[in-house]
């Protein structure tokens, strides 16, 4: 069985660009969580999407945002990008089922300049 | 207060030894949680999920959980140089510590 795939691994953009990324979670799973991973912050949660409905929201600004499509596939999407949003940016993904464990992707390391 | 406190470290034992890890949370009505593991330059993988209150066991491996006080901990024994890695501490998945790193000297 795959594991969850992340694209792109590595990302380099500008203050003020926009950015996606995307991620494709294990076959059967229908819940993908986005984190973001710092190392003064440590993993904090974006946002968790299940059959294309955001079911919980992390305590991000609006400029992070997030879409589930009907083959559980996610993407996000930061607008306006500041020098603190550089960071690794995890996707997860689980079965759905309350509180089930969630298989990480290998993530997206994202560095604004 | 942090929602979820874990003890930064560096937590050091010898091989063989047994190494404990704590957390603590703040939200009295959590349900879940879960122990991960993150080798440096690696993404967290899942080491143990525990939903109510005692011990359970895996292996080389024992979660306890403790509402009433509300901590949970991780036991790691015969700790190998391969368990040398941060544990991360997660509440219903949306709120995790800061980890803690483990280090086992052989």
């Amino acid at each position: 069985k795959a594991g969850v795939t992340q694209t792109p691994r590595y990302l380099i953009k500008t203050r003020g660009q926009q950015v996606t990324l995307s991620c494709s979670p294990i076959s059967g799973h229908r819940s993908v969580s986005w984190y973001q991973q710092t190392p003064g912050q440590g993993l904090q949660f974006l946002f968790e999407y299940f059959s294309e409905t955001q079911r919980n929201k992390g305590n991000f600004p609006g400029r992070f945002s997030g879409r589930q499509f009907s083959n559980s596939r996610s993407e996000m999407n930061v607008s306006t990008l500041e020098l603190g949003d550089s960071a690794l940016y995890l996707c997860a993904s689980s079965s759905g089922l309350n509180n089930s464990p969630l298989h990480f992707g290998n993530g997206t390391r994202l560095t604004v300049t | 207060q942090k929602e979820v406190e874990q003890n930064s470290g560096p937590l050091s034992v010898p091989e063989g030894a047994i190494a404990s890890l704590n957390c603590t949370y703040s939200d009295r009505g959590s349900q879940s949680f879960f122990w991960y593991r993150q080798y440096s330059g690696k993404s967290p993988e899942l080491i143990m999920f525990i939903y109510s209150n005692g011990d359970k066991e895996d292996g080389r491996f024992t979660a306890q959980l403790n509402k009433a006080s509300q901590y949970v901990s991780l036991l790691i024994r015969d700790s190998q140089p391969s368990d040398s890695a941060t544990y991360l501490c997660a509440v219903e998945n949306m709120r995790f510590g800061a980890g803690t790193r483990l280090t086992v000297k052989p």
